[in-house]
């Protein structure tokens, strides 16, 4: 069965270094996510991408994020200057495109660990 | 402020029991409600996803039900099993195209033999 995948699993940086994490969704989907789950806390929404542009985007998602598909198959995360509280695991989400309702099912990569010291 | 809530936070059952876990929410514009489950370390995997003209849906051991009026939903466990054990994620998703998702903080979930 065809899975969303993430790379690294887990990733240590210093603070104010740039991380990249990666992601291979399913290869016919055409809506992309990233969530973060800082530890404890709830899943929260960073943004979701379609057409090669952010659809929507939550207040996490500031400046220091972004998001690009490079080669169309790899759906990456920058943060530009990492802080102590970007710390968290990060996952990945993908799903087809549905017509409205959107009831279409979001599936998950396995997570990329973040940690910033 | 969109918000949802699970209760219990945590639950202990015996395999083979039953259990049913809860959440409220308060999400506008309301589009559907979905259950996920999370084993730890893991991403969430869907169970179910109902939308607001739907009051229960099934899948395998887990029923889902929703109601909108009251903005609450369950999800029960059947014949609990020891890989049940997991967290339990309620999602609700609050646009149309189903990409703006609230979770709530889920219920933690251990079966002992």
């Amino acid at each position: 069965e065809p899975e969303v995948t993430q790379t690294p699993s887990h990733q240590v940086t210093q603070m104010g270094q740039e991380v990249i994490l990666r992601c291979v969704p399913i290869s016919n989907h055409l809506y992309f996510y990233w969530y973060r789950q800082i530890l404890g806390q709830k899943v929260e929404f960073l943004v979701s991408f379609y057409n090669n542009e952010i659809s929507e985007k939550s207040e996490i998602f500031d400046d220091q994020f972004s998001v690009e598909r490079p080669d169309g198959s790899n759906f990456t995360l920058k943060i530009r200057s990492t802080k102590l509280e970007d710390s968290a695991m990060y996952f990945c989400a993908s799903k087809r495109l549905a017509g409205g309702g959107g009831t279409d099912t979001q599936y998950f990569g396995p997570g990329t660990r973040l940690t910033v010291l | 402020k969109n918000q949802v809530e699970q209760s219990p936070q945590s639950l202990i059952i015996l395999e083979g029991k039953n259990c049913t876990l809860q959440c409220n929410y308060t999400v506008s514009p309301f589009s559907n409600l979905r259950w996920y489950k999370q084993d730890t370390g893991r991403g969430p995997v869907s169970l179910t996803i109902m939308t607001f003209s739907e009051n229960t849906k099934s899948n395998g051991r887990y029923t889902a039900t929703l109601d909108a009026d009251t903005k609450q939903s369950s999800l029960h466990i059947t014949a609990s099993q020891l890989s049940d054990s997991a967290s339990y994620i309620c999602v609700v998703s609050h646009n149309n195209a189903g990409n703006m998702l609230t979770f709530g903080g889920g219920t933690r979930l251990m079966v002992k033999p």
